[in-house]
This record gives C-alpha cells, structure tokens and sequence, in this order.
C-alpha cells in the first residue's frame, strides 16, 4: 500500500485479556518499529525489526509483550493478560534499509478497562 | 545509553511570531537526526540531517544540525495556528542498527 496501514484503530479490551495489534508495513521497507505513546508522553520504543536480522527486543516492559514479522511484510504484537497501565497508541512505523526516514502509522488506541 | 533531549517541553507563541526549537543528542555510532511533527496519532516526517552546518528548508520550517555540539534546532518563522503540534526529534544509529531513539517532544501552541 501507499502507507502504513495499522489495524484496528481503536480497541476497547477487559483487563486480562489478550490482544493483537497489526502492522502493514510500506512495500519495499526493510526496517519495522513499534511504539507506545502514553497520553500526554513521548514515543517509547518496544521493538525493531530489520530484515532477517535478529528483532532489537529492548524495548519490550515485560514477557506479555510479543511481536513478530513474517519475513519483511506483517507485523503482529501480542499483548498478553493486559492491564490499565498498557492502556496507550501503539504506533508503528517503517523505513528502507538505507534511508533512515521513517513512516508511522495512523497508530491503535488500546484502551483496557 | 543513548538518549535526546528536546526543549522546551511546552511554548506558547502568538500567531506570527518566529520559534526556535532544540534537540540535544547523546548518542553512539550517530547517523542522523530526524523532526517529525505530530498533529494527533501519526508524526509526519519533516526534516532528516546527516551533515553539519548544512540547512535544510521547507517553506517556514528550517533546520540544521551541529555535531561537534551534538545539538540540532528547528526553526518555524511567521507561525500559523496550524502549526500547533507535538514536535518531536529523534536519532538514529548506524552500523546496521537504525533503531530510532526520540525524545519527549516539544508541544508548541500558536495563539491567532
């Protein structure tokens, strides 16, 4: 697609279930970021994927934070047994392997309640 | 650890007046620094800067970069109410790790 596509855009879940957040990344792009924005907070780095390298998983608060991308095309990221402080946008973004700009997503509003 | 600074955190400006917006950079293996505007969800690409002391320019918005000082600023002359966004900076490395560092933004209001 033209650009990249995040889906659902908004999700209302209970505390304690799971979710799933998707990411189309532009065609072509080699390199995958997710993001976190807290209301009123900067962007917090969760994970990077580049190519078939090894994903830079620093970034993951803790082990219900998942994600994984088939080759270079969709990326998933799992929530497991959420809580009211995973409430936030989730933002992804992507950028070719040399060009270092890269292009977010409209973003998910997960709200758990 | 790497990290970017921005300030101010906040600025409130007439509609007209000229801003001035800086990033502070700390960071290993620098490639580049990048400005993005963010209105609601998405940040919008603005600027990247890979060389020192070269301007770049897009209509009111401007910016450079300094890598002796590590710092870079974003200028928008004759502001316009919609100008009114989150301005954040962020760094990114090279070696084969492009992760994008950013820092906490700037969120500029413009007054008509």
């Amino acid at each position: 697609g033209a650009g990249v596509s995040q889906s659902p855009s908004n999700k209302v879940t209970e505390k304690g279930k799971d979710v799933e957040l998707r990411c189309d990344p532009i065609s072509g792009h080699t390199a995958l970021y997710w993001y976190r924005q807290r209301l009123g907070q900067g962007l917090e780095f969760l994970i990077y994927f580049q190519g078939n390298s090894a994903p830079d998983k620093s970034g993951l608060p803790s082990d219900r934070f998942s994600a994984e991308r088939t080759g270079e095309s969709v990326s998933t990221l799992t929530i497991q047994r959420t809580q009211q402080e995973d409430s936030a946008v989730y933002l992804c973004a992507s950028s070719h392997r040399v060009l270092t700009e890269a292009f977010f997503g409209q973003g998910t509003r997960l709200t758990v309640v | 650890e790497d990290k970017v600074v921005q300030s101010p955190l906040s600025l409130v400006v007439h509609e007209g007046d000229t801003v001035t917006l800086n990033c502070s950079y700390e960071v290993t293996n620098f490639r580049s620094l990048l400005w993005y505007k963010q209105e609601k969800k998405a940040p919008t690409f603005l600027f990247m800067l890979t060389s020192s002391g070269i301007e770049k320019k897009s209509g009111r918005l401007s910016s450079i970069l300094d890598k002796k000082e590590l710092f870079s600023i974003l200028n928008i002359t004759a502001t316009q109410t919609g100008d009114s966004a989150v301005y954040l900076c962020a760094s990114a490395f090279s070696f084969g790790n492009e992760k994008l560092t950013f820092g906490t933004g700037t969120r500029l209001t413009i007054i008509p």
